[in-house]
């Protein structure tokens, strides 16, 4: 089946402080997990995602490990600032269903200044 | 801004109306999708075209239909709407229908009164 948990549903942080949001997935056949940032009453907007035959991907502040063994994934955020504050979501790609993503419930990440 | 435009921003109907959604994708992406955003469902997978053609379909309702015409804009039309159907519709692209990468269009948000 597809099914994408995400863990936690907020985090709340002091700026400067990291965050972390883990994934699992089910189908060991997705290869491909991207992370959306999604803030209030805008669309989801791609800020980082990895495939399968990697096991880390670095963009500035942001990074996204893959585990393929143990089906999970996280996104690491260093050096949280106030305008990190938003919903996060984490995705897999089921691939026998066309180009499917199926997310996460999403993640409420609110940096304290 | 992604790219990827949706029309309208925002609509207001009553239960057991029509609605149709439209949606372009990035200038080069062949492919779209559609996705459903509410708060009791998350992020669901609607369905999927490329070049015209269904690929792939997901939680969709038979009252919910799409398709994609040959400019590759495609229409998400809503019929015999229920208060449940309340939620946010986004739109998204990519340039082939393997191709992982999917960016967001800014969404239409529907209230069914």
């Amino acid at each position: 089946g597809e099914n994408v948990e995400q863990h936690p549903s907020t985090l709340s942080v002091q700026e400067g402080d990291s965050a972390v949001i883990k994934c699992t997935y089910s189908d060991s056949a997705s290869n491909y997990f991207p992370w959306y940032k999604q803030e209030l009453g805008k669309r989801p907007q791609l800020i980082i995602d990895i495939r399968s035959n990697v096991g880390e991907k670095k963009d500035q502040r942001i990074a996204v490990t893959l585990n393929k063994t143990a089906k999970h994934f996280s996104l690491h955020i260093t050096e949280t600032q106030p305008e990190d504050s938003a919903v996060y979501f984490c995705a897999a790609r089921y691939r026998e269903y066309g180009n499917k993503l199926v997310f996460g419930a999403g993640t409420i990440l609110r940096v304290k200044s | 801004d992604s790219g990827v435009t949706q029309t309208p921003k925002h609509l207001i109907t009553a239960t057991g109306q029509r609605v149709t959604l439209r949606c372009s994708p990035r200038s080069g992406d062949l492919s779209v999708y559609w996705y459903q955003q509410s708060l009791d469902q998350g992020l669901q997978f609607l369905i999927q075209y490329y070049n015209g053609e269904e690929r792939a379909k997901g939680n969709i309702l038979e009252r919910f239909s799409a398709q994609q015409f040959p400019d590759l804009h495609s229409e998400l039309n809503l019929s015999s709407l229920e208060l449940g159907d309340s939620a946010l519709y986004f739109c998204a692209s990519s340039e082939s229908p393997t191709e992982e990468t999917q960016y967001f269009g800014p969404g239409t948000r529907l209230l069914v009164l």
